[in-house]
């Protein structure tokens, strides 16, 4: 199973300010044949479901705001909120799709200061 | 709108079995895979299990291996989620999921409590 590994655990950043969550996996989720990234980013918030921010490392999904930013490739990938808003209080999770079983990283918590 | 809304999760004693069932709407489901992914309250998200598009291949997480069943009614625009010899630590939320390929698009989820 590939392993993805978030840090840190948890974050508390100002509203306004920049929030950046990492996400490591344990190998290449790189595909050569179409170059793309095999990364999701989801936000979950209490007593709702798993949200699709970011798809294919970088791509934002249809209707996020776009302070939410992803990046990196291969095995080292970025969540960056640019200015973080009220709304964005939430935990984030990275999800690996290369390969079966998907994984998901253990999650970051993010709280304002 | 993508819909998925499973039912049928509730209170079972350890070794009882439970069958969860996700409605699909808002989508043409035979064009998809699907999965269900558990999360137990308060901890991160594990996935479970997943079947092609025509019901014809499933891959389960070693955990459920030989006690969980994933199946689909295309016609019924339905998955399902059969659960035996269930064990405590099988108490989640448990979520249906719609693979695009890149990315899951997520159910409200049902709460699964094993306990006596």
């Amino acid at each position: 199973d590939i392993a993805l590994t978030q840090f840190p655990d948890s974050l508390a950043v100002s509203l306004g300010e920049r929030a950046t969550i990492n996400c490591k996996s344990g190998q290449s989720l790189f595909y050569s044949s179409n170059n793309r990234n095999y990364l999701a980013w989801y936000q979950h918030k209490p007593g709702q479901p798993p949200k699709l921010l970011i798809y294919w490392a970088s791509t934002r999904e249809f209707g996020v705001p776009d302070r939410f930013s992803g990046s990196g490739s291969g095995t080292d990938f970025t969540l960056t909120i640019s200015s973080l808003q009220p709304e964005d209080v939430a935990v984030y999770y990275c999800h690996q799709y290369y390969t079966t079983p998907d994984t998901f990283g253990q999650g970051t918590r993010l709280e304002i200061k | 709108e993508v819909q998925l809304v499973e039912s049928g999760g509730g209170l079972v004693p350890p070794g009882g079995s439970l069958r969860l069932s996700c409605a699909a709407s808002g989508f043409t489901l035979s064009l998809y895979w699907m999965h269900w992914v558990r999360q137990v309250p308060g901890k991160g998200l594990l996935w479970v299990s997943r079947i092609n598009s025509d019901g014809m291949t499933t891959d389960y997480a070693d955990s459920v291996k030989g006690r969980f069943t994933i199946s689909r009614d295309n016609a019924k625009n339905t998955v399902y989620l059969q659960m035996n010899s269930l064990r405590a630590d099988d108490t989640a939320v448990y979520y249906c999921v719609r693979s695009r390929g890149s990315g899951f698009d997520w159910g409200q989820g049902t709460l699964v409590t094993v306990s006596s």
